[in-house]
């Protein structure tokens, strides 16, 4: 069965910092890997995803994430959040049968100004 | 354009009402889902339907009752639904329903509270 970590409950970051979020994956075959953010009240919206080729991803709002196979890892960066950038992120899986997605269990990020 | 449209953005419903969700995409996806997530947590997979056929039911109450009438659309039937219901419901939909490489677009969701 596949599984999705996301160690870190919250994270505060200063505006401006540099951000990184953790996710930790189980899957027995080639992973579709996906990071999705949302906004309070808002439904999800897709950052970028993997599913095969260079293991740098770039995705929108000036996200970018990294697939580590022996490490069984898919974190994403940013080098610099911004205000906005505050909302709870979704690190997912994919790959079942019937294109279920197994979603961790989010990290919330609060920027401080 | 990768929007799914959802309706109504909020409802408020008796334990004796029948309600409808209403979700729509017209990106030609073939697959379209219903999620349900509480406060705090990760969206939970209810339903999925591929090509307007229904091929997965996560153990879902009957009191929910899913419907697509075509490609674009995707309905969820609620009647006597729980307090316990409350929750934001998220239509999501993709491509096509067999790839496993199918990215999942999501709308804004439906804010439900059961009184």
């Amino acid at each position: 069965a596949q599984s999705v970590t996301q160690p870190d409950i919250h994270i505060t970051v200063s505006e401006g910092a540099s951000l990184e979020l953790r996710c930790n994956y189980s899957y027995g075959a080639t992973p579709y890997l996906f990071w999705y953010v949302q906004s309070p009240g808002q439904g999800l919206q897709l950052l970028l995803k993997y599913f095969s080729g260079d293991t740098l991803v770039q995705g929108i709002k000036g996200f970018e994430a990294e697939f580590k196979r022996s490490q069984s890892s898919f974190n994403l960066r940013k080098p610099s959040v911004h205000w906005s950038d505050a909302a709870e992120y979704f690190c997912a899986v994919g790959g079942a049968a019937g294109n279920k997605l197994t979603f961790g269990g989010g990290t919330r990020v609060l920027v401080k100004p | 354009d990768t929007e799914v449209t959802q309706t109504p953005k909020h409802l408020v419903m008796g334990m004796t009402n029948k309600k409808s969700l209403k979700c729509e995409q017209h990106m030609g996806h073939r697959a379209m889902y219903w999620y349900k997530q509480k406060a705090k947590k990760p969206p939970e997979l209810m339903f999925v339907y591929s090509y307007e056929k229904l091929s997965i039911n996560e153990s879902v109450p009957s009191r929910f009752s899913p419907e697509c009438p075509n490609s674009s659309l995707l309905n969820l039937h609620l009647h006597a639904l729980q307090p316990e219901d409350s929750a934001l419901y998220l239509c999501a939909s993709s491509l096509s329903g067999g790839a496993d490489t199918d990215t999942q677009y999501f709308g804004p969701g439906t804010r439900l509270t059961v009184l």
